[in-house]
C-alpha cells in the first residue's frame, strides 16, 4: 500500500510569491494534516482536514490556507512568501483524525526555500 | 496547560550502547503516547505508540518504551544503539481538548551515534 505522497519535493521560491504543496494520503485515509517544521522550532500544527473540511486550525496568519478534494488529495497554499516561510512542510493522514486514539503517517515532506 | 516535554535537546551514544530518551507529558485524562523518528530530510516514521494495556510496548526497529502513569513519562529504550539509528526523536500525546482532537509534540532529541 502506498504511503503519504507529497509534491514536490523541493522548490525556491522568492518573496512575495506564493506556493501551493499537495499530498496524496494513504488509500482510504480521510484525514490529512499539515505542519511545518523548522530547526528549533520543532513541529508546528498548520491544520487538519477530514472529509473536506478544516477540523482544527493551528496559530498561523491566514497567508496559509489548505483544502481537501473529495479523494481526500489534500493541498496547502501559502501567499505572499516571506523568509520565514522556509521550512521543510509535512503531510500526515489518518483514518479517522490525528488526536484520540488515532495513528497518523507522513509524508517525505515538502522543503520550500523562500529567497 | 497540556505539554509535551523532551529534556534532552542532544544525546550523543556510542554504537552498542544502551539508550533512553526521555519524554515527559502533562494531560488531565488517560493520554495517547507515540514515538516517531526521523532520519535526515525525511518525514516521520512511527516507532510505536501506547494507547492502552500493557505499559511496555514494543515497537520497530528494536526500540521499547514504557508508560508510567505515575511519573507521566513514556521513555524510550533501545539496549543497543546502531550507527543507523542516528536522528531526531519526537515524542507526541493524543489529546482531546475541547471538542479538539489534537497531537502534543515534544520539540524532539538529537541522537548522534559515535562509532
Amino acid at each position: 500500500k502506498a504511503g503519504v505522497t507529497q509534491t514536490p519535493r523541493y522548490l525556491i521560491k522568492t518573496r512575495g510569491q506564493q506556493v501551493t504543496l499537495s499530498c496524496s494520503p494513504i488509500s482510504g485515509h480521510r484525514s490529512v494534516s499539515w505542519y511545518q517544521q523548522t530547526p528549533g522550532q520543532g513541529l508546528q500544527f498548520l491544520f487538519e482536514y477530514f472529509s473536506e473540511t478544516q477540523r482544527n486550525k493551528g496559530n498561523f496568519p491566514g497567508r496559509f490556507s489548505g483544502r481537501q478534494f473529495s479523494n481526500s488529495r489534500s493541498e496547502m497554499n501559502v501567499s505572499t512568501l516571506e523568509l520565514g516561510d522556509s521550512a521543510l512542510y509535512l503531510c500526515a493522514s489518518s483514518l479517522a483524525g490525528q488526536g484520540v486514539g488515532n495513528t497518523i503517517y507522513f509524508g517525505e515532506g515538502s522543503w520550500l526555500t523562500v529567497v | 496547560a497540556q505539554s509535551v516535554t523532551q529534556p534532552d535537546i542532544h544525546i550523543t551514544v556510542s554504537e552498542g550502547a544502551s539508550l533512553e530518551l526521555r519524554c515527559n507529558y502533562s494531560y488531565g485524562a488517560t493520554p495517547y503516547l507515540f514515538w516517531y523518528v526521523q532520519s535526515p530530510g525525511q518525514g516521520l516514521q512511527l516507532l510505536l505508540k501506547y494507547f492502552s494495556g500493557d505499559t511496555l510496548v514494543q515497537g520497530i526497529k528494536g526500540f521499547e518504551a514504557e508508560f508510567k502513569r505515575s511519573q507521566s513519562s513514556f521513555n524510550l529504550r533501545k539496549p543497543s544503539v546502531h550507527w543507523s539509528d542516528a536522528a531526531e526523536y519526537f515524542c507526541a500525546v493524543g489529546a482531546l481538548i475541547g471538542n479538539n482532537r489534537k497531537l502534543i509534540w515534544g520539540l524532539g532529541t538529537s541522537l548522534a551515534v559515535n562509532p
